[in-house]
């Protein structure tokens, strides 16, 4: 069975002060890592796709990166706008899409 | 953002009560999903449409019934709802169905069970 674990649940931060998410995952064939940011009340914004390990992608203050075991997102000097709940998802030849519980970052200014 | 909209945002209904909520993609895609958001758990994934043709139903209860009339419209039908499936109910589509597409999702429909 394909599982997604995110840790920490929680993260508060001082404006600039980086940090890193972490999203473990145990599927059977991946196809694909996910990276999702969901604002209260909204659905959730994709950010990023990894597909290998070895691969990175970067989208302003946001890094991730994977290996074969986990995924990375590298937040460099947040901002308190960066505050919200990060998603992780993983698919595999046996789901369309299986998401953790995510990590709910607070950015204090 | 606009590529995927839901109807109604918000909605309060009574256990006996008959709604429908309603998903649209404009991002010319072929598969469709509804998923299920409560706190402090995971998102569930509900239904998979591709092509307009259900292809995955994760044991969801027949009180949800959903409908795909064409490969940019999605439906959820709802009747005599409990209270615990009071939710963020999310609509998401995709390129295709599974091999690592990207999901793009709505807002969500806010519901809550009376």
């Amino acid at each position: 069975e394909d599982q997604v674990t995110q840790s920490p649940e929680a993260l508060r931060l001082q404006e600039g002060e980086s940090s890193s998410l972490n999203c473990s995952y145990t599927v059977s064939g991946l196809r694909g890592l996910f990276w999702y940011r969901q604002d209260p009340g909204k659905g959730p914004e994709f950010l990023f796709t990894l597909y290998s390990a070895g691969e990175e992608k970067e989208k302003e203050r946001l890094k991730a990166t994977l290996t074969k075991k986990e995924s990375f997102l590298h937040i460099t000097a947040p901002k308190p706008e960066d505050s919200a709940t990060y998603l992780c998802a993983v698919n595999s030849g046996n789901t369309p899409l299986v998401f953790g519980k995510g990590t709910r970052l607070s950015v204090i200014a | 953002e606009t590529g995927v909209t839901q109807t109604p945002r918000h909605l309060v209904m009574g256990m006996t009560n008959k709604k429908s909520l309603k998903c649209e993609q404009h991002l010319g895609h072929n598969a469709m999903y509804w998923y299920k958001q409560s706190a402090k758990k995971p998102l569930e994934l509900m239904f998979v449409y591709s092509l307009e043709e259900r292809v995955e139903n994760n044991s969801v209860p027949s009180r949800f019934s959903p409908e795909c009339p064409n490969s940019s419209h999605l439906f959820l039908h709802l009747h005599t709802l409990q209270p615990e499936d009071s939710a963020l109910y999310l609509c998401a589509s995709s390129q295709s169905q599974g091999k690592g597409e990207t999901q793009y999702f709505g807002p969500g429909t806010r519901l809550l069970v009376l």
